[in-house]
């Protein structure tokens, strides 16, 4: 099946630790995003790639660090200079061809929590 | 200023009525997309239904229809013939202009809907 996976589900951080947040997708996406969602609130950019070896910061990129060494992955690090990591962190990919119409497909999104 | 803005926060509909949930936005850019997602309570954001800027009609999918109004700024999801499966967060998004680096989606704060059995 084609589609976007994350992992983990669930990820418990002891402050001072960094964590990294897998995404994996087989869509043959060229672009990859990542979101933040706080409660009560819609996604915010954190930071996103159109081809592999580049990406750019969004919105919120401070205490955020990203790689994309493969088109099928993205992962993001979530640093101890992100001085309010507790949220959901939604991953998505697009095709990218036509940035008016082009429509990002979102994975399950993982939930961290800092203790 | 809010570039999409979505009055409602919550919403209560009997099963099988039709359903409106408002999106109005905001631009200066002559092109742009708009799009709804659907946020089960499980967290995926699953879309729903696209309109862009030079559409002359009106989306449709199924079930779910965009009633497009370009100088009200207003895209509204209309759901006809609701069912309890359509319980969920619902967002409004839109990305805005042609050029690169305008790839960024800007969502609002959703409507939370709920079907009355």
């Amino acid at each position: 099946d084609g589609g976007i996976t994350q992992s983990p589900k669930y990820l418990f951080r002891k402050e001072g630790q960094n964590v990294t947040l897998s995404c994996e997708q087989n869509l043959n996406h060229d672009a990859m995003y990542w979101y933040r969602q706080d409660p009560g609130q819609g996604l915010r950019l954190i930071y996103y790639s159109q081809i592999v070896n580049d990406f750019q910061k969004g919105d919120i990129a401070e205490g955020y660090s990203v790689s994309r060494e493969k088109k099928e992955s993205f992962p993001l690090t979530v640093t101890s200079a992100q001085k309010n990591p507790t949220a959901f962190y939604l991953c998505a990919s697009s095709m990218s061809r036509d940035y008016i119409t082009d429509t990002q497909y979102f994975g399950p999104g993982t939930r961290l929590t800092v203790l | 200023a809010q570039k999409i803005t979505q009055t409602q926060p919550g919403m209560f509909v009997q099963e099988k009525e039709a359903v409106t949930l408002d999106c109005t936005y905001d631009t200066s850019d002559p092109s742009y997309g708009l799009f709804w997602y659907k946020q089960p309570s499980s967290g995926e954001m699953i879309f729903l239904i696209y309109q862009g800027s030079y559409d002359q009609q009106n989306a449709t999918e199924g079930r779910y229809s965009l009633n497009f109004q370009k100088a009200r700024k207003s895209a509204n999801l209309v759901i006809s013939a609701s069912q309890l499966g359509d319980s969920a967060m619902y967002f409004c998004a839109m990305r805005e202009g042609r050029n690169f680096g305008n790839e960024k989606l800007t969502f609002g704060t959703g409507t939370r809907l709920t079907i009355i059995p």
